[in-house]
């Protein structure tokens, strides 16, 4: 069974950092490509980077370009997401979900429950 | 980037009722559209991916239609377990993946 979890989520001020990480089991991990997708409460879904299965190749939405930083650690069956320079708009719920490609993400056939990440002073 | 708008934004129905979603793009998608289904304090869930096939385990009365720009799910017969968000995604162009608003489906 496929299980994704999430943790790293927490309360931080405008201008901070946080790093999600996303435990992955029961599939290889470094055959597919992992993406997260934030969900603001009570909002829609918003695609926000993903990575390639060997974790050279990475992609963002254009809001979080240079901000935030994807990566991969196939050993350790984990993703992350590095955010800095955080603001309020950065508020969301943060899902890691698992692509269905080595190289590109396309969509996505299992989901981490998501972790909080709050942005407010 | 492409805009994917879902409509109606709430569908109001009883049990056993048919639901029809649509999900209009604003640039041809050809058959690269997406539909997942949202429960209140859950994860996504994928129903059907490139317009018309269903995700392991996902029952019959769940299709999807369309092409180009316009697109549909239909469930034939809502069960009490359907009440749910959904919300449309379109792979064709990227980055960035683009999801649709949602469309709730609410008890009438």
């Amino acid at each position: 069974e496929v299980q994704l979890v999430e943790s790293g989520g927490d309360l931080v001020q405008p201008g901070g950092s946080l790093r999600l990480s996303c435990a992955a089991s029961g599939f290889t991990f470094s055959d597919y490509a992992m993406s997260w997708v934030r969900q603001p409460p009570g909002k829609g879904l918003e695609w926000v980077s993903a990575i390639s299965g060997s974790g050279d190749r990475t992609f963002y939405t254009d809001s979080v370009k240079g901000r935030f930083t994807i990566s991969r650690d196939n050993s350790k069956n984990t993703l992350y997401l590095q955010m800095n320079s955080l603001t309020a708009e950065d508020t969301a719920i943060y899902n890691c979900a698992k692509g269905v490609n080595p190289s590109h993400p396309y969509y996505f056939d299992n989901w981490g429950q998501g972790t909080l990440a709050t942005v407010s002073s | 980037e492409v805009v994917l708008t879902q409509s109606p934004a709430t569908l109001s129905l009883s049990p056993g009722e048919r639901a029809t979603l649509f999900c209009r793009a604003s640039q041809s998608v050809d058959r690269y559209l997406i539909w997942y289904q949202q429960k209140p304090g859950q994860a996504p869930r994928l129903l059907i991916y490139d317009t018309s096939n269903r995700a392991t385990g996902v029952p019959a009365r769940f299709s999807g239609s369309g092409s180009g720009t316009d697109f549909n799910l239909t469930i034939s017969s809502l069960e009490p377990e359907d009440f749910a968000v959904y919300y449309c995604q379109q792979r064709l162009k990227w980055p960035p993946l683009t999801f649709g608003g949602g469309t709730k489906v609410e008890i009438k």
